[in-house]
């Protein structure tokens, strides 16, 4: 298996802009999450999927962004409007089992630039 | 509200020199430590996870163990490839419960 698939893997945009960041998780793995990660903050979810289903989105920092995903092989997280402080690296992770206890397997990650 | 600290933020280590890295945690309810490494430019990778205090899990080079309160990574006779950041978590309550990561300790081993 390729492992968790992200795309880009840089972005860099202008503030304003949309963002979209995409996320293919391993086969067969029935739980997704999105983190964001910050030199400040560290590794933070934003939100979880089960069985494509939101779970947990408290983490998502306000309305600016959402996040879907249309089936189990593809998820995306979007950022409309962004701002510089929504510069960091995001990262994909999936896993199998409903608590998030099992071993995530996260992806390369996007590092996002907001100029 | 669920907290991780990890002690020391750096460290540098001298190939073969042994040490400790530190993470303290608060927790309503510990259901599982989690250790995971993580290479610059790259996404962390499991390395552990320890349910009880007492416990003890190894591989390779690395010892991880619990108490009530905190877990430490040893690292025996570290070799340059061990370099890397080392993260800690826990999940605690029932049903779906989020990680919550420390911010790491860089760990520098030196040939």
């Amino acid at each position: 298996d390729a492992g968790v698939i992200q795309s880009p893997r840089h972005e860099v945009t202008e503030m304003g802009q949309e963002v979209t960041l995409r996320c293919k998780p391993i086969s067969g793995h029935n739980s997704l999450f999105w983190y964001r990660q910050t030199m400040m903050r560290g590794l933070e979810l934003l939100i979880y999927f089960n069985n494509n289903v939101p779970i947990d989105d408290s983490g998502m920092p306000e309305d600016r962004f959402s996040a879907k995903m249309p089936n189990a092989s593809f998820s995306t997280l979007k950022i409309q409007p962004s701002e510089p402080r929504d510069s960091a690296v995001y990262f994909c992770a999936s896993s199998f089992g409903p608590t998030g206890s099992n071993e995530q397997f996260f992806g390369p990650g996007t590092r996002l630039t907001v100029l | 509200e669920d907290q991780v600290t990890q002690s020391p933020e750096a460290l540098r280590l001298q190939e073969g020199e042994s040490s400790s890295l530190n993470c303290s945690y608060t927790v309503s309810g510990l259901r599982g430590l989690f250790w995971y490494r993580q290479d610059p430019g790259k996404g962390p990778e499991f390395l552990f996870t320890l349910y009880s205090a007492g416990e003890e899990k190894e591989k390779e080079r690395l010892k991880a163990t619990l108490t009530k309160k905190e877990s430490f990574l040893h690292i025996t006779a570290p070799k340059p490839e061990d370099s890397a950041t080392y993260l800690c978590a826990v999940q605690g309550g029932t049903g779906f419960q989020k990680l919550v990561f420390g911010t790491g300790t860089r760990l520098l081993v030196s040939p």
